[in-house]
Parts: C-alpha cells; sequence; structure tokens
C-alpha cells in the first residue's frame, strides 16, 4: 500500500523557470491537499480539492496552480518560480469526514536559485 | 484568522520524564484535535487525535483536551530519545475537514 506518492524528491530550479510537482494517492479519499512548510513557519496550506475537478485556494496560493486530474492525482505548478518558492511541499489527503487525519506523502524539498 | 499556537522549544527533557506539549486555539467552534510528530527531513506522521474533552490515552501517549479553554496538549510518558522530533498541532474547525497547524515544538529527549 503506497499511501501518497509525490514526485520528484528534490528539484533545483533558477527564478523564471516553471515546474510541476505530481502527487498520487490510492486510498480513495475525495479530499487532497498541498501545504508548504518554512522554518519557523509551520506547514501553510496552499491548494486544495474537496473532489474530482473542485479545487479551492487555501492561506497561500499566489504563484500556484493546481489541477485535479483525476480521483487519485492532486499536482502543483509553479508557472514563474520565484526564490521566496523556496520550501519543502507535502501533497496530503483525507477522507472526508471529521475526526479524518491527514495522511502526508514524503514531500518535495524545492530550491529556486 | 483561526489560529493555533505552539511553545516553538526546544523543550528538553531527560530519558524517563514525562514530556508535555501544549497547544491554543483560537476558533472555539474547532472539532478535532491531532497530534503529528514530524522527525528532521521527514514528513508529519499521525500520533492521534482527540474530539471529547477530557484524556485519550494510546501507549505512551496522552492527549488531554480542554474546549472551554481551547487547549490540548500531548503528554509523552517514560520518554525515549527516538521521541526527539517536531510535534505538531492541528485543529479541524466546524464544518471544514481542513486542518490548521501550529508551528511545532522541538522536542529533545536526552539520554
Amino acid at each position: 500500500n503506497a499511501g501518497v506518492t509525490q514526485t520528484p524528491k528534490f528539484q533545483v530550479l533558477k527564478t523564471g523557470q516553471s515546474m510541476t510537482l505530481q502527487c498520487a494517492q490510492d486510498m480513495n479519499h475525495n479530499s487532497m491537499y498541498w501545504y508548504r512548510q518554512d522554518p519557523g513557519m509551520g506547514l501553510r496550506l496552499i491548494y486544495y480539492s474537496a473532489s474530482e475537478g473542485t479545487t479551492d485556494k487555501g492561506e497561500v496560493p499566489n504563484g500556484y496552480n493546481v489541477s485535479r486530474l483525476n480521483k487519485r492525482e492532486f499536482s502543483l505548478r509553479l508557472e514563474s518560480a520565484a526564490p521566496s518558492q523556496t520550501s519543502v511541499y507535502f501533497c496530503a489527503s483525507s477522507e472526508d469526514r471529521a475526526n479524518s487525519p491527514l495522511h502526508f506523502g514524503n514531500g518535495t524539498r524545492l530550491t529556486v536559485t | 484568522q483561526k489560529e493555533v499556537e505552539q511553545n516553538s522549544g526546544p523543550l528538553s527533557v531527560p530519558e524517563g520524564a514525562i514530556a508535555s506539549l501544549n497547544c491554543t486555539y483560537s476558533d472555539r467552534g474547532s472539532q478535532s484535535f491531532f497530534w503529528y510528530r514530524q522527525y528532521s527531513g521527514k514528513s508529519p506522521e499521525l500520533i492521534m487525535f482527540i474530539y471529547s474533552n477530557g484524556d485519550k490515552e494510546d501507549g505512551r501517549f496522552t492527549a488531554q483536551l480542554n474546549k472551554a479553554s481551547q487547549y490540548v496538549s500531548l503528554l509523552i510518558r517514560d520518554s525515549q530519545p527516538s521521541d526527539s522530533a517536531t510535534y505538531l498541532c492541528a485543529v479541524q474547525g466546524a464544518g471544514s475537514y481542513q486542518l490548521t497547524f501550529g508551528k511545532g515544538t522541538k522536542l529533545s529527549v536526552i539520554p
């Protein structure tokens, strides 16, 4: 049981380059999330998707776009990377019910130079 | 803006002692509360959750919730060096499945 799988694990970009972070879950969860984690800032929600075909902004959506390709996959795209987007990115999924915890992927460490 | 506050630490305790980690939250309507452990360079992993006032025990871990005081805590009994990690408190608001995270408390268990 793979759970939540994220790719790539590491990425270095130059300012202005674009990239897509991929995430897939095999737990049949409706809800999926993208968080970023920065030192001293904790986990901050970028975007989430409550179901296939729907996406909503979280706390820090600027500079990002997302696609919920199907129930399993939720991708995060940086169209024009900036140094401020250097961070560790986590994808997560959960069931649609109270008391449902988040299941996290292993994270992507992104550096923008 | 929903806020979840944790003491950033580091909190140092000797091996075998009880570690007490605290968390306060601003949204009085919050319904569920989660504790995650995160080792350096790894993803958060769920320790336990609580949604009713009082205590909930799971092995060496006890979560305590006081909704009137908007306070949730995690006690780790018989602390081990392997418990050294950052502990994240997360709160699920009313009518939402999203979690709001605190910034985490770094725990160091000294052998």
